[in-house]
């Protein structure tokens, strides 16, 4: 009875490469997120995905892009991995009364 | 823009003690929720306890209660009679309905035997 799934925990990966990150959730909860966690356990916010509406954190580099095949899965994607995009990869998703459930994060290594 | 802080990065507490974890915001808003997270070494993100802003009741969860104060823009989190399974990274969160969660930079809660 998983609420919120991610696919896979680890992903170890060279330079260069594309990778995608699979998240579920069976909450039925309106709206998803992708959170990155650094190298200092610093948690940010990423992209927030409803039905409706796609808001990206401007800081994020347009390498990295949400895809929602319908309301319960927003995966991830990464284009030209870089180093710096090591870290540990967390999805969310919350209803509308302000619960908050999360998946068990992706460590992401590139090497 | 609604800011978390943490002041506290490290912090030790002996076992079955009590310890206070501290937590400012900053927002405008005025509907919203306060969340304390626990992260122990395996990743996952666990919540401890939640409060809503609209209710002045103190959230407690067991051996975990908060001291909500809304005008200071205050919530800290006390725990009580600490355990060796307590020992985590504990994350103080802001959020607004239908919106994504702001963080503090978190607190490292060691519990000494």
């Amino acid at each position: 009875d998983t609420a919120v799934s991610q696919t896979p925990k680890y992903l170890v990966t060279q330079m260069g490469n594309d990778k995608s990150i699979k998240c579920e959730q069976n909450l039925g909860h309106d709206t998803m997120y992708w959170y990155k966690q650094d190298s200092k356990k610093f948690l940010k916010i990423m992209f927030s995905y409803n039905n409706k509406e796609l808001i990206i954190n401007e800081t994020v580099p347009n390498r990295f892009s949400p895809k929602s095949p319908d309301k319960a899965h927003l995966n991830l994607h990464i284009n030209s991995l870089e180093l710096g995009d090591s870290a540990v990869y967390f999805c969310a998703s919350s209803h509308r009364q302000g619960g908050y459930t999360f998946g068990s994060g992706t460590r992401l290594t590139v090497v | 823009a609604q800011t978390v802080t943490q002041s506290q990065p490290e912090m030790s507490v002996q076992e079955a003690e009590t310890v206070t974890l501290s937590c400012t915001y900053d927002t405008s808003e005025n509907n919203y929720y306060l969340f304390w997270y626990k992260q122990p070494p395996s990743r996952q993100m666990i919540l401890v306890i939640r409060q809503e802003a609209y209710k002045q009741q103190n959230a407690t969860e067991n051996r975990f209660s908060v001291n909500f104060q809304k005008a200071a823009k205050s919530f800290s989190l006390k725990i009580s009679d600490s355990q060796l399974g307590d020992t985590a990274m504990y994350f103080c969160a802001f959020g607004v309905s239908g919106n994504d969660m702001r963080f503090g930079a978190g607190t490292r809660l060691t519990v000494k035997p």
